[in-house]
């Protein structure tokens, strides 16, 4: 199977622009998170999509939002970016499913997307 | 917060030591997790132990785990300079997502 795919792989915005990142999924894999990394902050989590709906989210400003589609491929979106919003941005899919409860199983991830605002 | 501590920060040995990292964390958990990471790149699952078991191998890592103390261990044998790249713990609390914690940085000297 093919692994977690992000794409771009680097991107160079500056302050005030908005951006798209774009993961897909190993195939099969119905649960799609999003971290953000920093050196200061380590990993982070931004939100986890499931069947196109999101399930969980950080604490994040409302800037940073996602959606995921029918073939489950996800995109996030930061609007009117801050400097400070600079980071590896990593994409983590999982075979999670409903019955039988939540859990946490292993996540796979992207090689990421590595933003820098200017 | 659930995110977890790795103890230490930093840590160099020689190709062929032992490297042992440690974790804390803060509430009950149902699995704790040990991810690697190279340099710029995505997360790699290494290893997975419930809340239930107290130690599991995989080829030369070793993990344990202390629910009474909320913390783990991971043990990586007879170290390779591919062995180079941080690793992360993170901890499954329940329906939520997985915390990371803030990593150790293993150096292995050739």
């Amino acid at each position: 199977k093919a692994g977690v795919t992000q794409t771009p792989r680097y991107l160079i915005k500056t302050r005030g622009q908005q951006v798209t990142l774009s993961c897909s999924p190993i195939s099969g894999h119905r649960s799609v998170s999003w971290y953000q990394q920093t050196p200061g902050q380590g990993l982070q989590f931004l939100f986890e999509y499931f069947s196109e709906t999101q399930r969980n989210k950080g604490n994040f400003p409302g800037r940073f939002s996602g959606r995921q589609f029918s073939n489950s491929r996800s995109e996030m979106n930061v609007s009117t970016l801050e400097l400070g919003d600079s980071a590896l941005y990593l994409c983590a899919s999982s075979p999670k499913s409903w019955p039988g409860g939540w859990t946490n199983e292993k996540l796979f991830f992207g090689s990421g997307t590595q933003l820098s605002v200017l | 917060s659930q995110q977890g501590e790795e103890d230490p920060q930093a840590l160099s040995i020689q190709e062929g030591e032992n490297a042992t990292m440690n974790c804390s964390y803060k509430t009950s958990i149902n699995n704790l997790q040990w991810y690697r990471q190279n340099s710029g790149r995505g997360l790699v699952h290494l290893i997975l132990i419930r809340s239930n078991e107290r130690e599991k191998h995989s080829g030369r890592l070793r993990v344990t785990l202390d629910t009474s103390k909320k913390s783990s261990s991971l043990l990586i044998t007879a170290s390779r300079a591919a062995d180079t790249a941080s690793y992360f713990c993170a901890t499954d609390a329940g329906a939520n997502n997985l915390f990371f914690g803030t990593g150790t940085r293993l150096t292995v000297i050739p």
